[in-house]
């Protein structure tokens, strides 16, 4: 069973603050990774992908990948409110008639004012 | 209209009826899946199309009967529900089957079995 593990959180930061949010993964054959951020009752939104070992940054986001040791994490700089949500990180992982996408629990962040 | 729009937004529905949810993409994608989100567990994934082929079926009781009619166009239709299959039903697309992009959701229906 292909899986992807999340803390639930909640995970509390103060605004300004950095939030790092982490990821590990069981499927070694894993391609590509995702970050999608869910507000509460929408539908998640892609903010980041990351394909090859070290750090990719768009903007206050920053996604590392480590596929030696099979974990991807997301640091959001200089947190905001409106980054409060849950955030999902997805595997594409190959098998079967598709590569597919695995999805963890997601982990909520709450940003203080 | 842009993006993936799924309709209805809410639905509540008894163990009887039968009713559809509709997904349109207007990304000119050619990969359309749909998944089911259940509070505090993962995303699941239920059903893969690709041009309008099912390349993949997850185990989904026969109660959910999805049909794509085209590329833009994906179905699911519901009959004889049970209460746990209340929960938020997501439609997403990709540029190609192997998602390397990543997909791209709607905004869901929120469905309630009563």
């Amino acid at each position: 069973q292909k899986e992807v593990e999340q803390n639930s959180g909640p995970l509390s930061v103060p605004e300004g603050a950095i939030a790092s949010l982490n990821c590990t993964y069981s499927d070694r054959g894993s391609q590509s990774f995702f970050w999608y951020r869910q507000y509460s009752g929408k539908s998640p939104e892609l903010i980041m992908f990351i394909y090859s070992n070290g750090d990719k940054e768009d903007g206050r986001f920053t996604a590392q990948l480590n596929k030696a040791s099979q974990y991807v994490s997301l640091l959001i700089r200089d947190s905001q409110p409106s980054d409060s949500a849950t955030y999902l990180c997805a595997v594409n992982s190959p098998g079967g008639a598709t590569n597919k996408l695995i999805f963890g629990t997601g982990t909520l962040l709450a940003v203080q004012p | 209209e842009t993006g993936v729009t799924q309709t209805p937004r809410h639905l509540v529905m008894g163990m009887t009826n039968k009713k559809s949810l509709k997904c349109e993409q207007h990304l000119g994608h050619n990969a359309m899946y749909w998944y089911k989100q259940s509070a505090k567990k993962p995303l699941e994934l239920m059903f893969v199309y690709s041009l309008e082929e099912r390349v993949e079926n997850n185990s989904v009781p026969s109660r959910f009967s999805p049909e794509c009619p085209n590329s833009s166009h994906l179905f699911l239709h519901l009959h004889t529900l049970q209460p746990e299959d209340s929960a938020l039903y997501l439609c997403a697309s990709s540029q190609e089957l192997q998602g390397a992009f990543g997909y791209t959701f709607g905004s869901g229906t929120r469905l309630t079995v009563v």
